[in-house]
């Protein structure tokens, strides 16, 4: 149990554009999904923290009009980069957890993204 | 200010033991998780400290010192396939019931 699934898992887009990432839990409702973002050899940083229903909480420096984030339901939550530059490059992980699992986090694939 | 420290890489031999060492600040301390992460994949969970002492799991064992705010963990019998980064997570108090603050990760070769 405990499956987390991203989409897309890969990504390529034009800089300016907007890109939307999809993360679903598909066996349990998730209380809470996280997004990181993860450079090349790097630790996760996370971006923000998102309850359903609720606004998401966003870390210091991260831009909350550029990555915004949606948590409509308890299993989908989306991340959506717009107006995209090659800086935002990165590979993006999303993690879910649930009341009953304490503070276990179950992560996604990943979703690559390229912004040429 | 949250501060998680840990090698940035290690190298062992097939079959011997391994031992990935981790160092915390944080503001407050609710657990700690390790968690191995192959290249271009999500990662993946492998034991949670939260009391003092050495849980042990099969081939890998993690240790926590709440006092001196250190953790390693323990991989015994290296395999090829062990080859991968070891991210040191930790749950602070403050910031929400199941926030993790993650260190930079070791990337650990295993060799025949």
């Amino acid at each position: 149990g405990a499956v987390v699934s991203q989409h897309p898992s890969r990504v390529i887009c034009k800089s300016g554009t907007s890109v939307k990432i999809e993360c679903r839990s598909l066996d349990f409702q998730a209380t809470t999904m996280f997004w990181y973002r993860q450079f090349p050899k790097k630790s996760l940083m996370l971006m923000a923290t998102s309850n359903e229903g609720s606004k998401a909480t966003y870390e210091q420096g991260v831009e909350k009009d550029k990555f915004l984030i949606n948590h409509a339901s308890l299993t989908l939550s989306t991340l959506t980069v717009t107006s995209a530059h090659p800086e935002d490059s990165s590979f993006y992980i999303c993690s879910a957890s649930f009341r009953d699992r304490g503070r276990e986090q179950y992560f996604g694939p990943g979703t690559r993204l390229t912004v040429t | 200010g949250q501060n998680i420290d840990q090698p940035t890489e290690m190298t062992a031999t097939e079959g011997a033991i391994v031992q990935i060492n981790c160092t915390y600040q944080t503001s407050g301390f609710n657990g700690l998780f390790w968690y191995q992460q192959h290249a271009g994949e999500a990662p993946t969970f492998l034991s949670y400290n939260v009391l003092d002492g050495l849980e042990e799991k099969g081939r890998f064992s993690s240790f926590l010192s709440r006092s001196k705010g250190y953790s390693y963990l323990l991989l015994k019998e290296l395999q090829m396939k062990d080859s991968a980064s070891y991210l040191c997570a930790v749950s602070p108090l403050a910031g929400g019931y199941n926030k993790l603050i993650f260190g930079a990760g070791t990337r650990l070769a295993v060799h025949p």
